[in-house]
């Protein structure tokens, strides 16, 4: 899998957007980026999924460049149960599924 | 449809002894995976099955060990627990692994005292 390099932390308040981006400068033509949210004692959850562009769903979107080396979270109207680790994936691949030590977001009221 | 199921959710055994973990994936999906999180070291990779194949393996010493049987159903033991296996182990399925679309379950806390 590419590995992927996110910002260990990162502050913001309620109602705000937020943005967190992912670097993935070796991402292969047939991987996908896909970004999960933990909450502690849980196991990830599933966010959004994307392969190009833009990929919007019920809860964030997700911008990628042309490029592909890159890829953005938005997360829009922040609440404080958005509160989190985000975690930037990029596979598949064949080599071992690894993830980074993701983005700790702390939303403030 | 269910999520993936992991028993028990709360482990405490003592040094020495072997427990064996178990994970019910997402009806289909084939692909089953296995991480240890702690605070310090965060999500680390243990193995991962696929149609009862073990495909990839983490750098943890022998004593994790893992199975998976005929439906996907998937079981992780540690032999000789030491304290610093007390973590969060945590299951996550896939049907092919495509996109990295992986489902978690809630993990089972293990403590070792």
């Amino acid at each position: 899998l590419a590995k992927t390099t996110q910002p260990i932390s990162m502050d913001s308040y309620e109602g705000q957007e937020v943005n967190i981006t992912c670097s993935h400068n070796n991402i292969a033509t047939n991987d996908y980026i896909t970004w999960y949210q933990q909450f502690p004692s849980q196991g990830p959850r599933f966010i959004i999924q994307g392969y190009k562009t833009k990929v919007t769903n019920e809860v964030a979107s997700l911008f990628i460049p042309a490029d592909r080396k890159s890829s953005t979270l938005s997360l829009p109207r922040v609440s404080l149960s958005d509160t989190a680790v985000y975690y930037c994936l990029v596979g598949p691949g064949d080599d071992k599924i690894i993830f980074g030590k993701g983005t700790r977001l702390h939303i403030l009221p | 449809k269910a999520g993936v199921t992991q028993t028990p959710r709360y482990l405490i055994k003592t040094r020495g002894q072997q427990v064996t973990l178990s994970c019910s994936p997402i009806s289909g999906h084939r692909s089953v995976s296995w991480y240890q999180q702690t605070p310090g070291q965060g999500l680390q990779f243990l193995f991962e099955y696929f149609s009862e194949t073990q495909r990839n393996k983490g750098n943890f010493p022998g004593r994790f060990s893992g199975r998976q049987f005929s439906n996907s159903r998937s079981e992780m033991n540690v032999s000789t627990l030491e304290l610093g296996d007390s973590a969060l182990y945590l299951c996550a399925s896939s049907y092919d692994r495509q996109g990295g679309g992986y489902t978690f379950g809630s993990g089972t806390r293990l403590t070792v005292v």
